[in-house]
C-alpha cells in the first residue's frame, strides 16, 4: 500500500541537475518523507529525509511543497554513478514501517 | 564498523526444501525487517520485528517464518509452502523512529 507516486523513469545528462518528483497527497502531518536509491542488485541506500522544511546534505537536496503533498529530490550534478532506482517513501506514523512503491529509474547519460 | 550483514549472497533451493536466510546487525537497532523484491519491482514487506521475541506479519507473509531470539539477529525461513520463492531478499534494521539501514541482500533461486 505505497503512499507515493513517482514517474517510472527519467533521463538526465551527466553534469546536469536531476530533479525527481514524488507525489504523496495523502501524507499525514507527522509523517516524514524519505528518499532511498538502489543500484542494481544491492541494498537500498539512504539519501535524505524531511518533514516540512527543505533539507540538504552532501548527496542531495529535498524540496517539500508547503502543503506537503509533493516533494522533489535534487541531485545537483548528476554523474554516471547516480544511475539507479530512486524510491520516495512516506514513513507511516503508527510504526516505523516503510512502504516502497516502484520508484523512478534514473538514467544518467554521458 | 557498524552494519547489517546478510548471508549467503546467493542461495539455491530445491523444490520442497526449507531454507533459512541469515540477517545480523551490530547497530543496536530495536527494529528489523524482511523485504522481498522481484525483478523490476519495488520492495514488499514480509515480516517485521519491533523488539526481541515479538514480530508481525507484513503484506506477503504466507510461506515464510521468522524468529527474533536475539536483538542482533532476525533469520527468515522460506518454507516449502512458498510457491514462488525465487526473488531477491533484503533485510533492514532501524532505531525506533529512524531511517532504515539495509543489508546487501540474498538472491534465492529455486532449482
Amino acid at each position: 500500500d505505497a503512499k507515493t507516486t513517482q514517474p517510472p523513469s527519467m533521463d538526465c545528462a551527466e553534469g546536469r541537475a536531476a530533479n525527481l518528483p514524488c507525489n504523496h497527497s495523502t501524507i499525514s502531518g507527522n509523517e516524514y518523507v524519505y528518499w532511498y536509491r538502489q543500484i542494481h542488485s544491492q541494498g537500498p541506500q539512504y539519501i535524505i529525509h524531511g518533514l516540512k522544511n527543505n533539507e540538504t546534505n552532501e548527496m542531495a537536496s529535498l524540496i517539500i511543497t508547503e502543503d506537503r503533498k509533493s516533494s522533489t529530490l535534487i541531485l545537483p550534478h548528476a554523474t554516471l554513478r547516480d544511475t539507479a532506482v530512486y524510491y520516495c517513501i512516506v514513513r507511516v506514523a503508527d510504526f516505523n514501517k516503510f512502504y516502497f512503491g516502484s520508484g523512478t529509474k534514473l538514467n544518467v547519460k554521458p | 564498523d557498524g552494519g547489517i550483514t546478510q548471508s549467503p549472497k546467493y542461495l539455491f533451493r530445491k523444490e520442497g526444501q526449507n531454507v533459512t536466510l541469515s540477517c545480523e546487525q551490530n547497530l543496536n537497532h530495536d527494529a528489523m525487517y524482511w523485504y522481498r523484491q522481484d525483478p523490476g519491482q519495488g520492495l514488499r514487506l514480509i515480516y517485521y520485528s519491533q523488539i526481541v521475541n515479538d514480530f508481525q506479519k507484513g503484506d506477503i507473509a504466507e510461506g515464510y517464518s521468522v524468529s527474533r531470539e536475539k536483538k542482533e539477529s532476525f533469520p527468515l525461513t522460506v518454507t516449502s509452502a512458498q510457491k514462488n520463492p525465487t526473488a531477491f531478499y533484503l533485510c533492514a534494521s532501524s532505531s525506533s523512529f529512524g531511517g532504515y539501514t539495509f543489508g546487501s541482500g540474498t538472491r534465492l533461486t529455486v532449482v
